[in-house]
């Protein structure tokens, strides 16, 4: 079972173009995070979110965490070739023993063209 | 370290072989995950250690996988009797351990396991 649905899985669009990448689920986070991955590395975390309807910018991404707190989406703005790579989000569950546990979705593979 | 160190960086096996997979978190981290990842595809939690608590287990896809960690350190995750299903990367990552769930996570760069 996939906690965390996001969507596009792929994407792939020219310089200069806007994209939207969402992470939806049917379950509540207590906080979200946004990750992005290049080849042969770890994720690196680009954002955490942790109140619904909080909206966070940096540079040209905007990221959104949903008044529900089961859904966010990460925006980028005149996408550049440096932008390319896996983008993932992940969750973090309210409660429990586990805490700073993540749920990761499937991953965005965003390829910027020149 | 400065960061999360994993090695080895690859490994080729046969079927049926054991590896073990070393994580060498940040200095000073008490909490420490593994998670597998297919290709271009999202992390599987495999395990987690906090402190001195029981492990986390619930993600270990089988009785095959098993992970220690020693000295509230570095951390090794062992897989038996290796399977080409096992073929994937395996990321390391650790965390400061505070009881916070927007706590950083660091990644190691981690190991690309191939089954042949």
């Amino acid at each position: 079972t996939q906690l965390l649905e996001q969507s596009p899985q792929f994407l792939s669009i020219q310089e200069g173009e806007n994209l939207t990448v969402y992470c939806n689920s049917s379950s509540v986070f207590s906080s979200l995070q946004w990750y992005r991955q290049e080849p042969g590395e770890g994720p690196v975390l680009l954002v955490t979110v942790v109140t619904g309807g909080e909206v966070k910018k940096l540079k040209r991404l905007t990221f959104q965490f949903g008044d529900a707190r089961k859904d966010s989406s990460l925006h980028i703005t005149a996408a550049q070739t440096g932008d390319t790579g896996l983008y993932l989000c992940a969750g973090a569950r309210a409660g429990g023993t586990s805490y700073g546990k993540l749920t990761f979705g499937q991953g965005t593979i965003l390829t910027v063209h020149p | 370290g400065a960061g999360v160190s994993q090695s080895p960086s690859n490994k080729v096996t046969e079927k049926g072989k054991d590896v073990e997979l070393r994580c060498d978190p940040i200095s000073g981290h008490t909490a420490l995950y593994w998670y597998r990842q297919s290709l271009g595809q999202g992390l599987e939690f495999l395990i987690y250690f906090q402190g001195n608590s029981a492990p986390d287990k619930s993600g270990l896809p089988s009785d095959r996988f098993s992970a220690e960690r020693t000295g509230g350190s570095v951390s090794t995750l062992t897989i038996q009797r290796t399977q080409q299903e096992d073929s994937a990367v395996y990321l390391c990552a650790s965390r400061a351990g505070t009881y916070l769930s927007t706590d950083t996570q660091y990644f190691g760069p981690g190991t690309r396991l191939t089954v042949l």
